[in-house]
């Protein structure tokens, strides 16, 4: 079965530094997702992106959060200026259509630690 | 606002013993529902959804999940688990057309010999 990667698996950084997190999708799908769960808490939904454009953000993808395809294989997730609150694992998605119905192929995570 | 709720952190299963895990959900209207499951190191890999239809829906490696909208109940079933069963395991729900997913907290399962 075709897989989502995501690089790199763990990633620890400075408050306040910037950091990138990336992900390729698999090679056909259209629609791609940012997730990330805090230690003992929930998996959240970030944003969704289509068409190289935001289709849809949570509250907590705030301007401090950007994403991207610039190349048009990699999906990146930008944090400006990290916080203690952004260490979570942070999971790529990707759909073929986008509709809920569509299955998500999902990635195996970045383990992101804020020092 | 929808959300899904999995009340047991916890369960220790023996390997062979039936399997159930609970989810409630709460959305105005008919969601659609899902289970995944996540084994240490991998991601999220999707066990079953129900969209509509029959309320009782089969999915991969043997498991099964019941819709019960009386009860806003969305229940994973397995008759026997396996030791490869022990993971983690998440309910969750969409909105109807909607692509985002809302996640409950997750049940992690302990498979003894």
């Amino acid at each position: 079965e075709p897989e989502v990667t995501q690089t790199p698996s763990h990633q620890v950084t400075q408050m306040g530094q910037e950091v990138i997190l990336r992900c390729v999708p698999i090679s056909n799908h259209l629609y791609f997702y940012w997730y990330r769960q805090i230690l003992g808490q929930k998996v959240e939904f970030l944003v969704s992106f289509y068409n190289n454009e935001i289709s849809e953000k949570s509250e907590i993808f705030d301007d401090q959060f950007s994403v991207e395809r610039p190349d048009g294989s990699n999906f990146t997730l930008k944090i400006r200026s990290t916080k203690l609150e952004d260490s979570a694992m942070y999971f790529c998605a990707g759909s073929g259509q986008g509709a809920a119905g569509e299955k998500l192929f999902f990635g195996s995570g970045t383990q992101l630690s804020v020092l | 606002a929808q959300s899904v709720t999995q009340p047991d952190i916890h369960i220790t299963v023996s390997e062979g013993a039936s399997l159930e895990l609970r989810c409630n959900y709460s959305y105005g209207a008919t969601p659609y529902l899902f289970w995944y499951v996540q084994s240490p190191g991998q991601g999220l890999q999707l066990l079953l959804k129900y969209f509509s239809g029959d309320t009782l829906v089969q999915g991969i490696k043997g498991f099964e999940a019941e819709f019960k909208r009386s009860q806003s109940s969305f229940n994973l079933r397995k008759p026997s688990v396996h030791w490869s069963d022990a993971a983690e395991y998440f309910c969750a729900v969409a909105k109807t057309g909607a692509n985002n997913l809302f996640f409950g907290t997750g049940t992690r399962l302990t498979v003894i010999p």
